[in-house]
């Protein structure tokens, strides 16, 4: 059961453009939504996370927007930068464990 | 700023053999887990642990799979008998509050033949 699904698998964008990932889950217990960025070679790193008692969240260029009734979350890189690029995967929790979805590669293209 | 460690980075094993991934997490950090990656797919649970015992473990943590924490630092995963499909990316985690903040380490990279 595929509980949290990411899509694009893939995309590319132009240095200062906007990346947008979305994701849903089917699960109503998730409890905490949190992104994160993973370069080759490296473990997952936290990059923003979100509760379902609010709809947006910003850090930087960072954005999360959470929709619950439609049980989707989204998360927006603005003006983004060549370093930004890597593989970032959206993930929900519930009861200390983290369901990961399936990861979305970006490109930022100078 | 601190760090969770995984030794080795990457470790090849005949099929059938016993391997054991180490990892050293965060001091302060109560809640320990490991999760694998397969290449190219999405990063998988495996099991968690605190207080000594495993939290909860998933479908894939089955019985050729065993956790420790043998002494004040580390925290390791066996696995008794390899199989091919144990290839994968293995990723060792701590945190201090449960879910969140959760620190993972750089990932032991695991090559069955």
């Amino acid at each position: 059961q595929q509980q949290v699904k990411q899509s694009p698998q893939s995309l590319i964008v132009q240095k200062g453009g906007i990346s947008i990932i979305n994701c849903a889950y089917e699960n109503t217990a998730f409890d905490y939504f949190p992104w994160y960025q993973q370069f080759p070679g490296k473990g997952p790193a936290l990059l923003i996370a979100i509760r379902p008692d609010v709809s947006e969240k910003k850090e930087g260029r960072f954005t999360i927007s959470f929709n619950k009734s439609a049980k989707q979350f989204s998360l927006h890189i603005m003006d983004s930068q060549p370093g930004d690029s890597a593989t970032y995967f959206c993930a929900a929790s519930h009861d200390y464990k983290l369901s990961f979805g399936a990861g979305t590669t970006v490109t930022v293209r100078a | 700023e601190p760090e969770v460690t995984q030794t080795p980075s990457h470790q090849v094993t005949q099929m059938g053999q016993e391997v054991i991934l180490r990892c050293v997490p965060i001091s302060n950090h109560l809640y320990f887990y490991w999760y694998r990656q397969i290449l190219g797919q999405k990063v998988e649970f495996l099991v968690s642990f605190y207080n000594n015992e495993i939290s909860e473990k998933s479908e894939i943590f089955d019985d050729q799979f065993s956790v420790e924490r043998p002494d004040g630092s580390n925290f390791t995963l066996k696995i008794r008998s390899t199989k091919l499909e144990d290839s994968a990316m293995y990723f060792c985690a701590s945190s201090e509050k449960g879910i969140y903040g959760y620190t993972f380490g750089s990932g032991t990279r695991l090559t069955v033949v």
